[in-house]
């Protein structure tokens, strides 16, 4: 079956770490997103990719990273210089002017 | 700046009682508009798509329209398992996908 797969689920992350989350897609999507998702919020872009080797900050990048070394997979690392992590991420992937697809998201808390 | 607003933020209606909830966009180059419903702990659901201003989708108790500046989700009838958060998404031409922050609605029996 065809979809998106966020792991890990949840993800304990100590002061000072760094902690990356994963996103894999088999639909053949071009373009890929990650979201952070606060309580009761709505979905604030992080970072964007439209082609392998090409992506874009969205409107909260501080404190992020990404990688598109392959059309499937978009992590996500969270550094130690992102000072409030604690939310609840997600990933998505589209064909242009189409629906995206969600995964079931990676909730990272810091202990 | 591409800008994405949803209103109400919350909404809480009886079981049966019509609502409506809306969407403003201000961007620029508009690809698509996209509803979802979200639950509590999950990614979001995939409702509708709309391209042009006049075009409408309808699905069971739920009906999206869209004109050049908004969009409005109507629910008609609505019933204690449509309770969730409803968000409004929009696809520039640069790929870049913005949501609105959502409006969460409880159905009440």
């Amino acid at each position: 079956d065809g979809g998106i797969t966020q792991s890990p689920k949840y993800l304990f992350r100590k002061e000072g770490q760094n902690v990356t989350l994963s996103c894999e897609q088999n639909l053949n999507h071009d373009a890929m997103y990650w979201y952070r998702q606060d309580p009761g919020q709505g979905l604030r872009l992080i970072y964007y990719s439209q082609i392998v080797n090409d992506f874009q900050k969205g409107d909260i990048a501080e404190g992020y990273s990404v990688s598109r070394e392959k059309k499937e997979s978009f992590p996500l690392t969270v550094t130690s210089a992102q000072k409030n992590p604690t939310a609840f991420y997600l990933c998505a992937s589209t064909l242009r002017g189409a629906e995206a697809f969600f995964g079931q998201g990676t909730r990272l808390t810091v202990v | 700046e591409d800008q994405v607003t949803q209103s109400p933020e919350a909404l809480r209606l009886q079981e049966g009682e019509s609502s409506s909830l809306n969407c403003s966009y201000t961007v620029s180059g508009l690809r698509g508009l996209f509803w979802y419903r979200q639950d509590p702990g999950k990614g979001p659901e995939f409702l509708f798509t709309l391209y042009s201003a006049g075009e409408e989708k309808e699905k069971e108790r739920l009906k999206a329209t869209l004109t050049k500046k908004e969009s409005f989700l109507h629910i008609t009838a609505p019933k204690p398992e449509d309770s969730a958060t409803y968000l409004c998404a929009v696809q520039v031409n640069t790929d870049k996908l913005i949501f609105g922050t959502g409006t969460r609605l409880q159905v009440f029996p």
